[in-house]
């Protein structure tokens, strides 16, 4: 599709398993972030993308949240050890980044993985 | 610095009233101003976007104010329907959107038929 895909859509979990979300970007999107809203709450952001590397991890709440990014694309959030606090969607975005005189701005979302953790 | 603040946090608006959401910043080094709007179940999607250079911009009936020298920025829908219903998130970035975004809090709309 020509949008960001994010899989799976809802996942329902125990306390204590670990989980992984998927993030597949629009094609040619340099820039992937990953974003957390929990219910009735902003956009916390958590982690950005840049290529494979991670210029700033600084939202990662804990050590039980990691990322990665290979090929300059898919990319996936682990959560390990899962806590009932860890409940939320879990968005992600990507963007163009920067290219020259080519640079946009926009955020192009995913509809999200809806986590619950029980 | 990083925060965005916004407000209010909901809003009821009669149908072909105006709905007015403010919001806040702290780091002169933002650039950039984003307005996105989110459906329920849906991923936000950018609305309308601002940079520093120009006091407001308009794009049918969604219009940006940006007021510099007092870091705040706000969103106008004029003529309010019952479609604007949703969510909007005002964000603030710097490297012309480079950078991470930090977003406001969300407001909820509720546009009343």
């Amino acid at each position: 599709g020509a949008g960001v895909s994010q899989s799976p859509s809802n996942k329902v979990t125990e306390k204590g398993k670990d989980v992984e979300l998927r993030c597949d970007p629009i094609s040619g999107h340099t820039a992937l972030y990953w974003y957390r809203q929990s219910l009735g709450q902003g956009l916390e952001f958590l982690i950005y993308f840049q290529g494979n590397s991670a210029p700033d991890k600084s939202g990662l709440p804990s050590d039980r949240f990691s990322a990665e990014r290979t090929g300059g694309s898919v990319s996936t959030l682990t959560i390990q050890r899962t806590q009932q606090e860890d409940s939320a969607v879990y968005l992600c975005a990507s963007s163009r980044g920067t290219s020259g005189s080519s640079n946009t701005g926009e955020l192009f979302f995913g509809e999200g993985s809806r986590l619950t953790v029980l | 610095q990083q925060q965005v603040k916004q407000s209010p946090q909901s809003l009821i608006v009669q149908k072909g009233g105006i709905s007015i959401i403010n919001c806040a910043y702290e780091n002169t080094a933002f650039d950039y101003f984003p307005w996105y709007q989110q459906f329920p179940g849906k991923g936000p999607a950018l609305l309308i976007a601002i940079r520093p250079d120009v006091s407001e911009k308009k794009e049918g009936r969604f219009t940006i104010s940006f007021n510099k020298s007092a870091k705040q920025f706000s969103l106008h829908i004029m003529d309010s329907q019952p479609g604007d219903s949703a969510t909007y998130f005002c964000a603030a970035s710097k490297g012309s959107g480079t950078y991470k975004y930090i977003f406001g809090t969300g407001t909820r709309l509720k546009v009343l038929a």
